[in-house]
């Protein structure tokens, strides 16, 4: 099955620095990463995701980066403000084959700003 | 309506007893997904129900029964559990599984403690 990693666990950035969170992924039949963001106490929302046939894709001040090759995507969060704290989840899926249905999630990274 | 709903929001059960959580959206989805997440971890993907039909058992304990009696509701039964069973269980729903490369509604969650 597919294995994603997650890094960091943990990261704290000053209010208005940027905040990039990475993971690899392990079977290259997964083609669709989206990313999930959890407030304490509160339920994951996808806040972006990215397919296996665009590279990039950008939102406001959060953009996802995708290489296949590699088999990695990241996470960037620009301007950060102190709402952005959160614990953030990557996952990776395939539409096809023994992972469909399943969202493998990273291990999660918790974001603190600092105002 | 974009909510996916969740109920009770706090149970407390002991090891004998029977109960049941509850999850309802109407989004048309015909996905559901029964998740549980320990604090500070990712969810685990527990049952997959696709189109009325369980689709996806991740081998979770028979004391874990899923139902879903129509395409708007998911149930979920407990009986006879155990401490360690003590998490935030998660409904989410999506549109189709054999796309399902779209996004993941998830509801606030049922937290269950177990004594």
């Amino acid at each position: 099955g597919e294995n994603v990693e997650q890094h960091p666990s943990t990261l704290s950035v000053q209010e208005g620095d940027s905040a990039v969170i990475k993971c690899t992924y392990s079977d290259s039949a997964s083609n669709y990463f989206p990313w999930y963001k959890q407030e304490l106490g509160k339920r994951p929302q996808l806040i972006i995701d990215i397919r296996s046939n665009v590279g990039e894709k950008k939102d406001q001040r959060i953009a996802v980066t995708l290489n296949k090759t590699a088999k990695h995507f990241s996470l960037h969060i620009t301007e950060t403000q102190p709402e952005d704290s959160a614990v953030y989840f990557c996952a990776a899926t395939s539409d096809r084959g023994s992972t469909l249905g399943r969202l493998y999630f990273g291990r999660g990274t918790q974001l603190t700003v600092w105002p | 309506d974009t909510e996916v709903t969740q109920t009770p929001k706090h149970l407390v059960m002991g090891m004998t007893n029977k109960k049941s959580l509850k999850c309802e959206q109407h989004m048309g989805h015909r996905a559901m997904y029964w998740y549980k997440q320990k604090a500070k971890k990712p969810p685990e993907l527990m049952f997959v129900y696709s189109y009325e039909k369980l689709s996806i058992n991740e081998s979770v304990p028979s004391r874990f029964s899923p139902e879903c009696p129509n395409s708007s509701l998911l149930n979920l039964h407990l009986h006879a559990l155990q401490p360690e069973d003590s998490a935030l269980y998660l409904c989410a729903s999506s549109q189709d599984v054999p796309r399902n490369t779209g996004e993941l509604f998830f509801g606030e969650g049922s937290r269950l403690t177990v004594l």
